[in-house]
């Protein structure tokens, strides 16, 4: 499994926007990139996922070049209610479990 | 769209006796459901695999006699901790997987376990 390194804390304003990067040098041919987030004393909720270049939707922007080697989760944007814990995954998602190794993910501090 | 729901979301028991937590994803069929383990100010730390109508997959230190998982359907997997002690006391997530494989794991809202 792919290991990752992301910062351990980042500090943002309300409205700004915020990019969180993730580097996964060792990611393999078959390993997609997940982003999760988590609040204090709940499950992680899943964010965005995405292969390579540029994958959007309705929260966040997910930045993957040409290398794969690394990626930048995009938080347009961001208001008090983002601040969590962001963590990025790099696996296989076809192989049979499929299993995801948390890493010690993002602290994301939103002040007024 | 792919809800998994846990319970309970929070039991306090009694040194030396068994608590049994229930993940369900109710809108989906989970083919394989994981149960992580979380420390205050740590990240998740995966358990077991459990796969339905198999024996789960347990990962290097986890004592498969203490955590036992069940996954008796594609719907429900349950994870009880047997004679539990003061260490046992964490917060005890699951997830589910859907058939379709796209590798997103959907997240229950955790279980709060205390032994006293």
């Amino acid at each position: 499994l792919a290991k990752t390194t992301q910062p351990i804390s980042m500090d943002s304003y309300e409205g700004q926007e915020v990019n969180i990067t993730c580097s996964h040098n060792n990611i393999a041919t078959n390993d997609y990139i997940t982003w999760y987030q988590q609040f204090p004393s709940q499950g992680p909720r899943f964010i965005i996922q995405g292969y390579k270049t540029k994958v959007t939707n309705e929260v966040a922007s997910l930045f993957i070049p040409a290398d794969r080697k690394s990626s930048t989760l995009s938080l347009p944007r961001v208001s008090l209610s983002d601040t969590a814990v962001y963590y990025c995954l790099v696996g296989d998602r076809n192989s049979g479990y499929s299993t995801l190794t948390f890493g010690k993910g993002t602290m994301l501090l939103v002040s007024p | 769209g792919a809800v998994v729901s846990q319970h309970p979301s929070w039991v306090i028991c009694k040194s030396g006796t068994s608590v049994k937590i229930e993940c369900r994803s109710l809108d989906f069929q989970a083919t394989t459901m994981f149960w992580y383990r979380q420390f205050p100010k740590q990240s998740l730390m995966l358990m077991a695999t459990s796969n339905e109508g198999s024996k789960a997959t347990y990962e290097q230190g986890v004592e498969k006699d203490k955590f036992l998982i069940n996954h008796a359907s594609l719907t429900l997997s349950t994870l009880t901790v047997t004679s539990a002690h003061p260490e046992d006391s964490s917060f005890y997530i699951c997830s589910a997987q859907n058939s379709e494989r796209s590798g997103i794991q959907y997240f229950g809202a955790g279980t709060r376990l205390s032994v006293l």
